[in-house]
């Protein structure tokens, strides 16, 4: 069975420190992983997928099967970065299976 | 047009009433989606149509009733619903269920009160 975890329900950092959103999975295949943001108000969307190995906003987020995660990292968080994250696993391409999510908030 | 439309947002119901959730894009894809989030919960998959297939029922109760008249059109008929169906829905999208990769894009939601 397919699972994915985020640990942390939420995360307070200060502006311009570090930040680093764990996400771990269970998947018995080669799994493909994303990160979808909900900024307040707005709706879900995606941040960055594994495949694509690129810097969105400023977050990266690598592949790491031997650990089996895929956590998400910014050197400087700011503002406006504040959001709920999710970590996502997709099925052979099927429909996505999210984490519980992780409350990002960055105070100044 | 980048956009997945869902209408309406905002639909307050009685147990014994019958609505409908509307959900459109026009990006040409393929595949189309209803997650059900409930408040600080994540989305939870409900239906997956593909080439206007229904491909995946997530064990949802027949009250919901999915319906796909055409590759840009999504409906979601609601009918003798519970107060816990109260939720947000979301609509999604993608190019199809093959692609390595399938990148999802959402709807804005329609907010379901049901009294």
């Amino acid at each position: 069975a397919q699972r994915v975890t985020q640990p942390e329900k939420l995360l307070s950092v200060f502006k311009g420190a570090p930040v680093e959103l764990k996400c771990n999975y269970s998947y018995s295949g080669s799994p493909e992983l994303f990160w979808y943001v909900q900024y307040s108000r707005q709706r879900l969307q995606l941040l960055l997928r594994h495949i694509s190995r690129e810097s969105i906003k400023g977050f990266t987020a690598d592949l790491n099967k031997g650990e089996t995660s895929f956590h998400l990292k910014k050197p400087f968080a700011q503002e406006e970065d504040s959001a709920m994250y999710y970590c996502a696993l997709s099925n052979s391409g099927y429909a996505l299976n999210f984490g519980k999510g992780t409350s990002l908030l960055v105070t100044p | 047009d980048t956009e997945v439309t869902q209408t309406p947002k905002h639909l307050v119901m009685g147990m014994t009433n019958k609505k409908s959730l509307k959900c459109e894009q026009h990006m040409g894809h393929r595949a189309m989606y209803w997650y059900k989030q409930k408040a600080k919960k994540p989305p939870e998959l409900m239906f997956v149509y593909s080439y206007e297939k229904l491909s995946i029922n997530e064990s949802v109760p027949s009250r919901f009733s999915p319906e796909c008249p055409n590759s840009s059109l999504l409906n979601l008929h609601l009918h003798a619903l519970q107060p816990e169906d109260s939720a947000l829905y979301l609509c999604a999208s993608s190019q199809d269920i093959f692609s390595g990769a399938n990148v999802l894009t959402f709807g804005a939601g329609s907010r379901l009160t049901v009294l």
